[in-house]
């Protein structure tokens, strides 16, 4: 299947500061990519839908300047966590759809964040 | 809005048992996709089956297999020989066919295989 990486797989990182999360679809190109936020022993939530070459679409109730998305390739989307705080802290899972495999979605290995 | 309920946060089963997991879900589209996704302590979530919707015939993979009932919105799991390497999470999801693709995922149940 199509593989989909994510970077880093755990950083900590200060309050105050932000973080960069990167996801890339390796071997296709992925118009749309998903933003997922997981606390411990629940589901994953949707935060976001990331669309190459335009603004994402953010899900009710998650702050758009506290997460910034940018999809700026076709095999690239990035989330930044603005001004971390511990609340933040969290795993956080991208996905990719492969158009050529259109019902799949792929996903990447997660990040672990922790904001100290 | 589309939502997915899986009623049992954990089941248990025997090593080469056979265990079932439950889902339900609510929505007043036609089309669409239904997927279980199984999530293991490393916590990469790993596709095990997904089903069309529009397809009456239900979906298996090897020891899994589901029990799709459209007109009930039910999509069940069943997991056959039971291995110790099947113990994860499992999430049943739920996407739209043509829409946002995004995925709508249940609760998850948590497996634990018993040696």
């Amino acid at each position: 299947g199509a593989v989909v990486s994510q970077h880093p797989s755990r950083v900590i990182c200060k309050s105050g500061t932000s973080v960069k999360i990167e996801c890339r679809s390796l071997d296709f190109q992925a118009t749309t990519m998903f933003w997922y936020r997981q606390f411990p022993k629940q589901s994953l939530m949707l935060m976001a839908t990331s669309n190459e070459g335009s603004k994402a679409t953010y899900e009710q109730g998650v702050e758009k300047d506290k997460f910034l998305i940018n999809h700026a390739s076709l095999t690239l989307s990035t989330l930044t966590v603005t001004s971390a705080h511990p609340e933040d802290s969290s795993f956080y899972i991208c996905s990719a759809l492969d158009p050529g495999v259109n019902t799949e979605a792929f996903f990447g290995q997660g990040t672990r964040l922790t904001v100290v | 809005a589309q939502t997915v309920t899986q009623s049992q946060p954990e089941m248990s089963v025997q090593e080469a048992e056979t265990v079932t997991l439950s889902c339900t879900y609510d929505t007043s589209e036609s089309d669409y996709y239904l997927f279980w996704y199984k999530q293991p302590p490393s916590r990469q979530m790993i596709l095990v089956i997904r089903q069309e919707a529009y397809k009456q015939q239900n979906a298996t993979e090897n020891r899994f297999s589901v029990n799709f009932q459209k007109a009930a919105k039910s999509f069940s799991l069943k997991i056959s020989d039971s291995q110790l390497g099947d113990a994860a999470m499992y999430f049943c999801a739920y996407r739209v066919q043509g829409g946002s693709e995004k995925l709508v995922f249940g609760k998850g149940t948590k497996l634990t295989v018993n040696p």
